[in-house]
């Protein structure tokens, strides 16, 4: 069966600092990846997707990017990090491209 | 451009009662995927059922079943027989169906609360 990761699974770092968040995904092949970020009480927002090694699309203009560099780990990085970043950053995966499967998330604070 | 709109902040339900949480959808594309998703107090997201746009009979996966109206643009979930495990927030999500369509818009969320 498929399982995804990520780590950590919470983060305070200090305005201006470097962010590196990591997904894996286990059990399949090729799938497509994306990050999400869910300000406080409300839904999710699609940051970044990625149909394959070395591809990303990015959704929204802002201070984060990503990367690909294996089929199956996928990585949200930015070098300085603001307030306005705190948020829970989901990873998720699919495969038929209907549903997506969500990883456990990693709740960020910049203070 | 498609837009969700989850009406209702919060819900409660007595347990074993059945409970409707309401979802409607704008979108300019003919075919299009519809979904909801739970997402507990530990934040996970679990995605609970799909619809699609062509498909002609509602969805269902056990206690979770999606009340469909496309001419009303609606997606409904029902939960019938509330336990108090379903108590988390609840969100419907929906996606045009085609190559390269890959975003999933979201709704801001219904937090439901089971009542022992």
């Amino acid at each position: 069966s498929q399982t995804i990761h990520q780590w950590p699974a919470t983060l305070v770092q200090p305005v201006g600092s470097p962010l590196s968040l990591e997904c894996t995904v286990e059990g399949t092949s090729n799938p497509n990846l994306y990050w999400y970020r869910q300000a406080a009480g409300r839904g999710l927002q699609l940051l970044f997707y990625s149909v394959g090694i070395g591809q990303i699309s990015s959704e929204v203009p802002q201070n984060l990017s990503a990367s690909r560099p294996q089929d199956r780990q996928f990585i949200l990085s930015s070098k300085k990090l603001l307030l306005s970043d705190s948020g829970f950053y989901l990873c998720a995966w699919s495969v038929t491209g209907n549903e997506q499967f969500f990883g456990p998330g990693t709740r960020l604070t910049v203070l | 451009a498609q837009k969700i709109t989850q009406t209702q902040p919060g819900m409660f339900v007595q347990e074993k009662e059945a409970v409707t949480l309401d979802c409607t959808y704008d979108t300019s594309d003919q075919s299009y995927g519809l979904f909801w998703y739970k997402q507990p107090s530990s934040g996970e997201m679990i995605f609970l059922i799909y619809q699609g746009s062509y498909d002609e009979q509602n969805a269902t996966e056990g206690r979770y079943s999606l009340n469909f109206q496309k001419a009303r643009k609606s997606a409904n979930l029902v939960i019938s027989a509330s336990q108090l495990g379903d108590s988390a927030m609840y969100f419907c999500a929906m996606r045009p169906l085609g190559a390269g369509s890959y975003q999933l818009t979201f709704g801001k969320g219904t937090k439901l609360s089971v009542i022992p």
